[in-house]
């Protein structure tokens, strides 16, 4: 299993700001997973971290508007940039573990963050 | 793009009574899993069946897969108003790794009434 802590749980921001959410995990690795889950939707991948490389955004996500930081194995960070009232959702960071002799990916998830853009 | 898409979208029964919720996807699957939300929060993996399995147990819950049908069942016995919360369904598709990439349907809402 991971024990993965991210902060802040939620936060309530002006429009136009940036909040950047933190995520540590206590055992190192290799790709960390950021999601973001609007009202009521489901969880939409939108990066994946990598450490030591850039990280690869999925369709409809940018850099520029989610940039992502991967100091190290058990850490990162992903940045909501010039934030709007869209950008209200919950942020959850994920990391995956193999199991069984499959190697079938589990998910473990942070507590998430609730971002209200007011 | 979306994979699971679960059924019904939202679900209401009385404490005691058995839940189904079901999950059907469209690709090729290494194994589907199960996963619960609780108000918002971050997802707990509930349990995981392979794709060559067809039916797993795990305390009160059972899931089947039906792999010629693409589809699955969740099944809460004896409920409990703890077991209130979102579940969603989510595939690994990538083969094998674990860097396998997760897909979520789009999540069932279970109310269970004391």
């Amino acid at each position: 299993s991971a024990v993965i802590s991210q902060k802040p749980s939620r936060d309530i921001c002006q429009r136009g700001t940036s909040l950047t959410i933190q995520c540590q995990v206590d055992s190192q690795v290799t790709m960390m997973f950021w999601y973001r889950q609007q009202p009521g939707q489901s969880l939409t991948l939108i990066a994946t971290a990598n450490q030591g490389s850039e990280a690869t955004y999925e369709s409809g996500f940018v850099i520029d508007k989610f940039p992502i930081s991967r100091p190290n194995l058990t850490f990162s960070t992903l940045t909501v940039s010039n934030m709007s009232p869209e950008d209200s959702s919950i942020y959850l960071c994920s990391v995956a573990r193999t199991r069984g002799e499959g190697f079938s990916t589990e998910a473990f998830f942070g507590q998430g963050t609730r971002l209200t853009v007011v | 793009s979306q994979q699971g898409e679960e059924d019904p979208q939202a679900l209401s029964i009385q404490e005691g009574e058995n839940a189904t919720m079901n999950c059907s996807y469209k690709t090729s699957i290494n194994n589907l899993q199960w996963y619960r939300q609780n108000s918002g929060r971050g997802l707990v993996h509930l349990i995981l069946i392979r794709s060559n399995e067809r039916e797993k147990h795990s305390g009160r819950l059972r899931v089947t897969l039906d792999t010629s049908k693409k589809s699955s069942s969740l099944l809460i016995t004896a409920s409990r108003a703890a077991d209130t919360a979102s579940y969603f369904c989510a595939t690994d598709a990538a083969g094998t790794g674990a860097n396998s990439k997760l897909t979520f349907g789009k999540g069932i809402t279970l109310s269970v009434r004391p």
